[in-house]
């Protein structure tokens, strides 16, 4: 069990470029999302998804798009990368069953966009 | 909608003496609450959790937690505390409109000083 994997572990960008986030579980959860960590602000929902070909937007989705077209992928989209969206991403899963209800979190990526 | 508070931003203890990391939450139904420590550098991993029952909440690393629900409260204790306990350390509250997803206050930074 590789559990939770993200690639890559480090993204310098420049601003406007696009760029793909990796995410994948092995774990067969049904329910994926993505975080955001920023200083002084703990981890931000940007997105999340209760399965595959459903997805719904969180506390901070501006930039970001999301597809679940498997069960175990969930990539994360930046379509124009912008300074505001540096930052350090985390990918988490968990099973929909309440009594097995932990967020397993992948290992994270450090973004720069300069 | 739900949030998290975590009042202390910095904590610096000595090794061997008691530590308490507070926590408060504000969510309308039962909580879902759990800590999470992140080493530097690190991804998260979880320390504890409540769902229900008792209040009083075992965890890993000689963690524990206590639920009070009259004062929407879910702090963290250890009874001594080890160099390499010094980490980040979050709680968080799940439920809501997002499911299972998780609502972070903004982290506490423990420092232990030999």
């Amino acid at each position: 069990n590789a559990g939770v994997t993200q690639t890559p572990k480090f993204q310098v960008l420049k601003t406007g470029q696009s760029m793909t986030l990796q995410c994948a579980q092995d774990m067969n959860h049904e329910y994926m999302s993505w975080y955001r960590q920023d200083p002084g602000m703990g981890l931000r929902l940007i997105h999340y998804s209760v399965g595959a070909g459903i997805t719904d937007q969180g506390e901070v989705p501006n930039g970001y798009n999301v597809s679940r077209s498997t069960t175990e992928d969930f990539p994360l989209r930046l379509l124009s990368a912008a300074p505001s969206q540096t930052s350090v991403y985390f990918c988490a899963s968990s099973s929909v069953d309440r009594s097995k209800d932990t967020q397993y979190f992948g290992p994270g990526t450090r973004l720069t966009v300069l | 909608a739900q949030s998290v508070t975590q009042p202390d931003i910095h904590i610096t203890v000595s090794e061997g003496a008691s530590l308490e990391l507070r926590c408060n939450y504000s969510y309308g139904a039962t909580p879902y609450l759990f800590w999470y420590v992140q080493s530097p550098g690190q991804g998260l991993q979880l320390l504890l959790k409540y769902f229900s029952g008792d209040t009083l909440v075992q965890g890993i690393k000689g963690f524990e937690a206590e639920f009070k629900r009259s004062q929407s409260s879910f702090n963290l204790r250890k009874p001594s505390v080890h160099w390499s306990d010094a980490a980040e350390y979050f709680c968080a509250v799940a439920g809501g409109n997002a499911g299972n997803m998780l609502t972070f206050g903004g982290g506490t930074r423990l420092m232990v000083k030999p």
